[in-house]
């Protein structure tokens, strides 16, 4: 069964610097997510992305994030000026068809861990 | 925002009995979904219910879901020790490209 990608796996960057973070989603879905999942709390929705573009996002994904999609198969979440908050797993997710109707499948994710 | 909550928190039952895990949620919704996470790993989804439904099945798996009450319900039936995990409803409005809401989850524990 196709399955959504992530690396790496586990990240550790220290405070302050810049991170990326990549997913390839299932290759004949449209829609892109990411998620942040804070140890102990929540599943909660970063940004979604369609056709090239953001089509919705949380007040977390402020201009510390952004996201791109720079060839037919990857998609990133970069995240600047990293602060110790910012230590989450990090879920990539995608859809076929519109997500409110669709289910979403999750990759394995990334742990990143600020320093 | 429409909130998923969950409960119990946690539920712990022998190999073989039924599991019974509860949502509740805020606001109108489009569907309601229920994932399963397996310690370290990602959200696998387990079954989408419309809100213009009331009840789904798949396989050992039955949701129900109560617009009135803004409530659904997951019930594993003939529970295995495979089924230890924690268990999240979400949430879409349906709109555009879909974030979903999630709740804090069940953590199921099925004993040997």
């Amino acid at each position: 069964e196709p399955e959504v990608t992530q690396t790496p796996s586990h990240q550790v960057t220290q405070m302050g610097q810049e991170v990326i973070l990549r997913c390839v989603p299932i290759s004949n879905h449209l829609y892109f997510y990411w998620y942040r999942q804070i140890l102990g709390q929540k599943v909660e929705f970063l940004v979604s992305f369609y056709n090239n573009e953001i089509s919705e996002k949380s007040e977390i994904f402020d201009d510390q994030f952004s996201v791109e999609r720079p060839d037919g198969s990857n998609f990133t979440l970069k995240i600047r000026s990293t602060k110790l908050e910012d230590s989450a797993m990090y879920f990539c997710a995608s859809s076929a068809l519109l997500g409110g109707n669709q289910p979403q499948h999750f990759g394995d994710g990334t742990r990143l861990s600020i320093l | 925002s429409q909130q998923g909550e969950e409960d119990p928190q946690a539920l712990s039952i022998q190999e073989g009995e039924n599991a019974t895990m509860n949502c509740s949620y805020k606001t109108s919704i489009n569907n309601l979904q229920w994932y399963r996470q397996n310690s370290g790993r990602g959200l696998v989804h387990l079954i989408l219910i419309r809100s213009n439904e009331r009840e789904k099945h798949s396989g050992r798996l039955r949701v129900t879901l109560d617009t009135s009450k803004k409530s659904s319900s997951l019930l594993i039936t003939a529970s295995r020790a495979a089924d230890t995990a924690s268990y999240f409803c979400a949430t879409g409005s349906g709109g555009g490209a879909d974030g979903l809401t999630f709740g804090k989850g069940t953590h199921l524990i099925i004993q040997p």
